[in-house]
């Protein structure tokens, strides 16, 4: 089955370190979202892609890089770890087109801690 | 995931009984909208969705109501089980060229009492 996957699921790392998360979606979606979801803010959009080497920053991009070198990958790249960016992080897909819908698919998440 | 749901308003129904989750959304000019539902330690999953030129649309026990006059949008969960315990998202999208991006609302705690 079509599937989004993220790794690794729990993360913790010290402040000032470079961490990458993966994001991987089976479904051959050419949109791909990153997020992060905190205490009183819901989720909030990091960067996104319209497809390959298209790359988009989001509301809360500082601190944060992506690269899209094929369709079913978008790591998130944390380029100097801070404690304001401990928060779990979703990735998301979907297959809009001008005809179809916007609904996008999560991966089950990463939490990650920067201590 | 377990944290998501503090701080949230929350509505508490007995299992069995119906639950009406409101949201209020932002844009006029949005046409597509969603609601999500996230369990505790998961990603937010896809419930149901309409389109503006609708007012209603039914699910399996869920019902999704729009009222674009107002700029309201209703999820009601017919029977209510405590499999439905969890964070529900409602999300718009659609106005100016958004190419799929999504504005979210910041839930609603749902907790069905057994």
């Amino acid at each position: 089955d079509a599937e989004i996957t993220q790794s690794p699921r729990h993360k913790i790392t010290e402040t000032g370190r470079q961490v990458t998360l993966a994001c991987h979606q089976t479904w051959n979606h050419n949109n791909m979202f990153w997020y992060r979801q905190d205490l009183g803010h819901g989720l909030r959009l990091i960067h996104y892609s319209y497809g390959v080497q298209d790359t988009n920053k989001g509301e809360v991009s500082d601190g944060y890089s992506v690269s899209r070198s094929n369709t079913e990958d978008l790591p998130l790249t944390l380029e100097s770890a801070a404690s304001s960016q401990t928060s779990v992080y979703f990735c998301a897909s979907s297959d809009w087109t001008s005809s179809s819908t916007d609904t996008q698919y999560f991966g089950p998440g990463t939490r990650l801690t920067v201590l | 995931g377990e944290s998501v749901g503090l701080h949230l308003p929350t509505l508490s129904v007995q299992e069995g009984d119906n639950s009406i989750i409101n949201c209020a959304y932002s844009n006029s000019a949005s046409d597509y909208f969603i609601w999500y539902k996230q369990e505790s330690g998961k990603g937010p999953q896809f419930i149901i969705d309409i389109r503006s030129n609708m007012d209603k649309r039914q699910g399996q026990r869920v019902t999704v109501l729009l009222n674009k006059t107002v700029k309201h949008l209703s999820l009601q969960i017919a029977a209510t089980q405590p499999g439905d315990s969890a964070v529900y998202f409602c999300a718009e999208s659609g106005y100016g060229g958004s190419q799929g991006n999504l504005i979210f609302g910041k839930g609603t705690k749902l907790s069905v009492k057994p």
